[in-house]
């Protein structure tokens, strides 16, 4: 079946240096890309999302990025902070799934 | 605005009981939407309601049911529980598609 998928299951950054998450998707036909943020204990937070007929849209200090042509996602978070750390999850969903689908996550570190 | 809710935040069960689970959606949601996850299988769809309706249902065995009310709230029940159950169970609201928002979970430990 389709999935959504991250390139790398662990990420160890330096503070203050800027992260990158990376993600493949395979359904051409999803409408929404979403980032999530977990720690441990707690349910996924809402980080950014993005719509299919965009290819870039920024938050605070975070930015994602939309290749369509290579059904590719990133998230880049500008000055990474040890609050940073946490698993991140891409996620995909179409008008008319009313489901999200979901990569294994890439977990990220910040070295002090 | 509050966010989505769920309770009870832990629960012990034994093989063979039966839980239920509640999911209160941030004001204004219509739709709710729950997902298993677990070390070995990550996030998993488990079924979503809107309008007191199931629109969409993932790959669960018939042991896992859900409903929503009127007033948007949702109830998932597994009954027959076994060990392999054991996860944690989040609920997710939007206002009928697109971006989901979730709550804390439920942590079950099945015994």
């Amino acid at each position: 079946g389709e999935s959504v998928g991250l390139h790398l299951p662990t990420l160890s950054v330096q503070e203050g240096d800027n992260s990158i998450i990376n993600c493949a998707y395979s359904n051409s036909a999803s409408d929404y890309f979403i980032w999530y943020k977990q720690e441990s204990g707690k349910g996924p937070q809402f980080i950014i999302d993005i719509r299919s007929n965009m290819d870039k849209r920024q938050g605070q200090r975070v930015t994602v990025l939309l290749n369509k042509t290579v059904k590719h996602l990133s998230l880049q978070i500008a000055a990474t902070q040890p609050g940073d750390s946490a698993v991140y999850f891409c996620a995909e969903t179409g008008q008319s799934d009313y489901k999200l689908s979901f990569g294994a996550g890439t977990t990220v570190t910040v070295r002090a | 605005k509050a966010g989505v809710t769920q309770t009870p935040r832990y629960l012990i069960k034994t093989r063979g009981q039966q839980v239920t689970l509640s999911c209160s959606p941030i004001s204004g949601h219509r739709s709710v939407s729950w997902y298993q996850q677990t070390p070995g299988q990550g996030l998993q769809f488990l079924f979503e309601y809107f309008s007191e309706t199931q629109r969409n249902k993932g790959n669960f065995p018939g042991r896992f049911s859900g409903r929503q009310f009127s007033n948007s709230r949702s109830e998932m029940n597994v009954s027959t529980l076994e060990l392999g159950d054991s996860a944690l169970y989040l609920c997710a609201s939007s206002r009928g598609s697109g971006t989901q928002y979730f709550g804390p979970g439920t942590r079950l430990l099945v015994l």
